[in-house]
Protein backbone atom coordinates (compact mmCIF):
# COMPACT_ATOMS: atom_id res chain seq x y z
CA UNK A 1 0.00 0.00 0.00
CA UNK A 2 1.66 3.43 -1.05
CA UNK A 3 2.09 5.90 1.98
CA UNK A 4 -0.37 8.60 0.64
CA UNK A 5 -3.17 8.04 -1.87
CA UNK A 6 -4.64 10.62 -3.90
CA UNK A 7 -7.30 10.16 -6.91
CA UNK A 8 -5.38 11.45 -9.75
CA UNK A 9 -9.11 12.25 -11.45
CA UNK A 10 -9.43 14.15 -13.69
CA UNK A 11 -12.15 15.65 -11.89
CA UNK A 12 -14.02 17.98 -14.47
CA UNK A 13 -16.89 20.44 -12.19
CA UNK A 14 -18.83 23.63 -13.91
CA UNK A 15 -18.17 26.81 -12.81
CA UNK A 16 -19.67 27.09 -9.14
CA UNK A 17 -19.83 24.09 -8.21
CA UNK A 18 -18.66 22.28 -4.52
CA UNK A 19 -16.01 19.81 -4.99
CA UNK A 20 -14.30 17.94 -2.83
CA UNK A 21 -10.78 15.81 -2.75
CA UNK A 22 -9.75 13.14 -0.26
CA UNK A 23 -5.89 12.04 0.54
CA UNK A 24 -5.51 8.53 2.67
CA UNK A 25 -2.24 8.01 4.36
CA UNK A 26 -1.22 5.18 5.75
CA UNK A 27 1.04 5.49 8.66
CA UNK A 28 -0.46 6.39 11.81
CA UNK A 29 2.43 8.00 12.89
CA UNK A 30 2.12 11.21 10.01
CA UNK A 31 2.57 14.14 12.14
CA UNK A 32 1.69 17.25 9.46
CA UNK A 33 -0.55 17.55 6.08
CA UNK A 34 -0.57 20.16 3.87
CA UNK A 35 -2.35 20.61 0.76
CA UNK A 36 -0.63 22.41 -2.52
CA UNK A 37 -1.80 23.21 -5.63
CA UNK A 38 0.37 22.94 -9.02
CA UNK A 39 -0.55 24.78 -11.67
CA UNK A 40 0.69 23.33 -15.37
CA UNK A 41 4.96 22.90 -15.55
CA UNK A 42 5.11 25.12 -12.47
CA UNK A 43 6.30 24.76 -8.75
CA UNK A 44 4.02 23.69 -5.93
CA UNK A 45 2.37 26.36 -3.79
CA UNK A 46 0.96 25.98 -0.81
CA UNK A 47 -2.60 26.41 -0.31
CA UNK A 48 -2.91 25.60 3.43
CA UNK A 49 -1.73 23.38 6.27
CA UNK A 50 -4.52 20.80 7.86
CA UNK A 51 -5.60 21.11 11.05
CA UNK A 52 -7.49 18.37 13.40
CA UNK A 53 -10.03 21.09 14.24
CA UNK A 54 -10.36 21.74 10.50
CA UNK A 55 -9.28 25.34 8.94
CA UNK A 56 -11.08 27.38 6.32
CA UNK A 57 -9.44 29.99 4.01
CA UNK A 58 -12.58 31.67 2.17
CA UNK A 59 -13.91 28.98 -0.31
CA UNK A 60 -11.75 26.20 0.58
CA UNK A 61 -11.88 24.21 3.62
CA UNK A 62 -9.54 21.59 4.81
CA UNK A 63 -9.98 18.88 7.40
CA UNK A 64 -7.93 16.29 9.13
CA UNK A 65 -9.51 12.65 10.10
CA UNK A 66 -7.10 11.41 12.27
CA UNK A 67 -8.96 7.80 13.24
CA UNK A 68 -9.51 6.97 9.78
CA UNK A 69 -6.38 8.57 8.47
CA UNK A 70 -7.76 10.99 5.34
CA UNK A 71 -7.65 14.52 5.12
CA UNK A 72 -9.58 16.21 2.54
CA UNK A 73 -10.15 19.71 0.51
CA UNK A 74 -13.40 21.00 0.09
CA UNK A 75 -13.69 23.92 -2.76
CA UNK A 76 -16.99 25.79 -2.58
CA UNK A 77 -18.14 28.03 -5.50
CA UNK A 78 -15.44 26.82 -7.72
CA UNK A 79 -13.83 29.24 -10.10
CA UNK A 80 -11.81 28.83 -13.82
CA UNK A 81 -8.94 29.75 -11.87
CA UNK A 82 -8.65 26.75 -9.71
CA UNK A 83 -7.91 24.35 -12.28
CA UNK A 84 -5.34 22.92 -11.60
CA UNK A 85 -3.36 19.53 -9.49
CA UNK A 86 -4.05 19.42 -5.73
CA UNK A 87 -1.30 17.59 -3.98
CA UNK A 88 -1.74 16.57 -0.67
CA UNK A 89 1.51 16.66 1.63
CA UNK A 90 2.14 14.15 4.61
CA UNK A 91 5.20 14.15 6.74
CA UNK A 92 6.85 11.78 9.43
CA UNK A 93 9.57 13.03 11.74
CA UNK A 94 12.67 14.85 9.44
CA UNK A 95 12.93 11.99 7.53
CA UNK A 96 9.73 11.33 5.98
CA UNK A 97 7.87 13.85 3.38
CA UNK A 98 5.45 12.55 1.10
CA UNK A 99 3.36 13.63 -1.21
CA UNK A 100 0.62 12.31 -3.04
CA UNK A 101 0.15 12.29 -6.99
CA UNK A 102 -1.71 14.77 -7.12
CA UNK A 103 -5.70 15.25 -7.94
CA UNK A 104 -6.49 17.14 -11.11
CA UNK A 105 -9.25 19.54 -11.26
CA UNK A 106 -10.53 21.02 -14.51
CA UNK A 107 -13.44 24.25 -14.22
CA UNK A 108 -15.24 24.14 -16.78
CA UNK A 109 -17.36 27.16 -18.02
CA UNK B 1 11.59 39.85 -0.75
CA UNK B 2 13.12 37.03 -3.44
CA UNK B 3 11.32 33.68 -3.11
CA UNK B 4 13.32 30.87 -3.20
CA UNK B 5 15.79 30.72 -6.45
CA UNK B 6 17.26 27.65 -8.15
CA UNK B 7 19.50 27.15 -10.79
CA UNK B 8 19.86 26.68 -14.03
CA UNK B 9 16.42 26.82 -15.23
CA UNK B 10 17.02 24.20 -18.21
CA UNK B 11 19.89 21.46 -18.03
CA UNK B 12 20.99 18.82 -20.83
CA UNK B 13 23.32 16.53 -20.10
CA UNK B 14 24.05 12.80 -21.57
CA UNK B 15 24.61 9.90 -19.73
CA UNK B 16 27.25 9.32 -17.38
CA UNK B 17 27.68 12.98 -16.63
CA UNK B 18 27.65 14.92 -13.62
CA UNK B 19 25.28 18.15 -12.66
CA UNK B 20 25.17 20.62 -9.77
CA UNK B 21 21.80 22.16 -9.19
CA UNK B 22 22.04 25.23 -7.02
CA UNK B 23 19.44 26.53 -4.70
CA UNK B 24 18.83 30.06 -2.80
CA UNK B 25 16.24 29.85 -0.11
CA UNK B 26 14.08 32.77 1.34
CA UNK B 27 15.81 35.16 3.45
CA UNK B 28 15.36 33.65 7.25
CA UNK B 29 14.36 30.29 5.85
CA UNK B 30 17.26 27.80 7.37
CA UNK B 31 16.10 24.48 6.03
CA UNK B 32 15.96 23.02 2.36
CA UNK B 33 14.81 20.22 1.05
CA UNK B 34 15.26 18.73 -2.61
CA UNK B 35 12.75 17.09 -4.55
CA UNK B 36 12.42 15.29 -7.60
CA UNK B 37 9.48 15.04 -10.32
CA UNK B 38 8.65 13.03 -13.01
CA UNK B 39 5.62 13.65 -15.30
CA UNK B 40 2.18 12.94 -14.14
CA UNK B 41 3.71 11.92 -10.38
CA UNK B 42 4.11 13.96 -7.13
CA UNK B 43 7.55 15.30 -6.47
CA UNK B 44 9.63 12.93 -4.37
CA UNK B 45 11.93 13.64 -1.31
CA UNK B 46 15.25 13.22 -1.50
CA UNK B 47 16.86 15.18 0.76
CA UNK B 48 16.41 17.68 3.67
CA UNK B 49 19.33 20.03 5.32
CA UNK B 50 19.10 21.83 8.19
CA UNK B 51 21.80 24.30 9.53
CA UNK B 52 24.82 22.94 6.95
CA UNK B 53 23.28 19.03 8.22
CA UNK B 54 21.48 16.41 6.35
CA UNK B 55 18.56 16.02 8.45
CA UNK B 56 16.50 13.54 6.17
CA UNK B 57 17.50 11.14 3.00
CA UNK B 58 14.70 9.92 0.42
CA UNK B 59 15.00 6.43 -1.27
CA UNK B 60 17.68 7.72 -3.56
CA UNK B 61 20.52 5.79 -4.61
CA UNK B 62 24.39 7.51 -3.50
CA UNK B 63 24.84 9.24 -7.10
CA UNK B 64 22.71 11.91 -5.27
CA UNK B 65 24.33 14.23 -3.09
CA UNK B 66 23.90 17.43 -1.14
CA UNK B 67 25.01 20.05 0.85
CA UNK B 68 24.19 22.76 2.59
CA UNK B 69 26.35 26.93 2.94
CA UNK B 70 26.98 28.76 5.76
CA UNK B 71 24.35 31.48 4.09
CA UNK B 72 21.66 28.04 3.48
CA UNK B 73 22.09 27.91 0.09
CA UNK B 74 22.17 24.63 -1.13
CA UNK B 75 23.51 22.35 -3.79
CA UNK B 76 22.44 19.16 -5.63
CA UNK B 77 25.00 17.03 -7.10
CA UNK B 78 23.87 13.65 -9.23
CA UNK B 79 26.61 11.74 -10.32
CA UNK B 80 26.71 9.06 -13.14
CA UNK B 81 23.61 10.56 -14.63
CA UNK B 82 21.24 7.77 -16.10
CA UNK B 83 17.73 8.37 -18.66
CA UNK B 84 16.07 8.11 -15.63
CA UNK B 85 16.89 11.19 -13.77
CA UNK B 86 15.35 13.15 -16.38
CA UNK B 87 12.78 14.87 -14.57
CA UNK B 88 12.03 18.52 -12.57
CA UNK B 89 14.17 18.94 -9.67
CA UNK B 90 12.38 21.16 -6.88
CA UNK B 91 13.95 23.21 -4.15
CA UNK B 92 12.25 24.53 -1.16
CA UNK B 93 12.64 26.13 1.42
CA UNK B 94 11.03 26.64 5.06
CA UNK B 95 12.10 27.98 8.28
CA UNK B 96 13.03 25.36 10.38
CA UNK B 97 11.97 21.79 8.82
CA UNK B 98 10.03 20.35 6.35
CA UNK B 99 7.29 19.22 8.60
CA UNK B 100 6.52 23.13 8.17
CA UNK B 101 4.74 25.15 5.15
CA UNK B 102 7.56 24.94 2.54
CA UNK B 103 7.94 27.23 -0.64
CA UNK B 104 9.18 25.79 -3.60
CA UNK B 105 11.61 27.55 -6.38
CA UNK B 106 10.53 27.51 -10.00
CA UNK B 107 12.78 23.85 -10.22
CA UNK B 108 15.67 22.35 -12.62
CA UNK B 109 14.24 20.78 -15.37
CA UNK B 110 16.75 18.40 -16.02
CA UNK B 111 17.02 16.14 -19.70
CA UNK B 112 19.47 13.37 -19.96
CA UNK B 113 20.20 12.55 -23.67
Amino acid sequence: RKEVEQDPGPFNVPEGATVAFNCTYSNSASQSFFWYRQDCRKEPKLLMSVYSSGNEDGRFTAQLNRASQYISLLIRDSKLSDSATYLCVVTRGYQKVTFGIGTKLQVIP
Amino acid sequence: DAGVTQSPTHLIKTRGQHVTLRCSPISGHKSVSWYQQVLGQGPQFIFQYYEKEERGRGNFPDRFSARQFPNYSSELNVNALLLGDSALYLCASSLESANQPQHFGDGTRLSIL
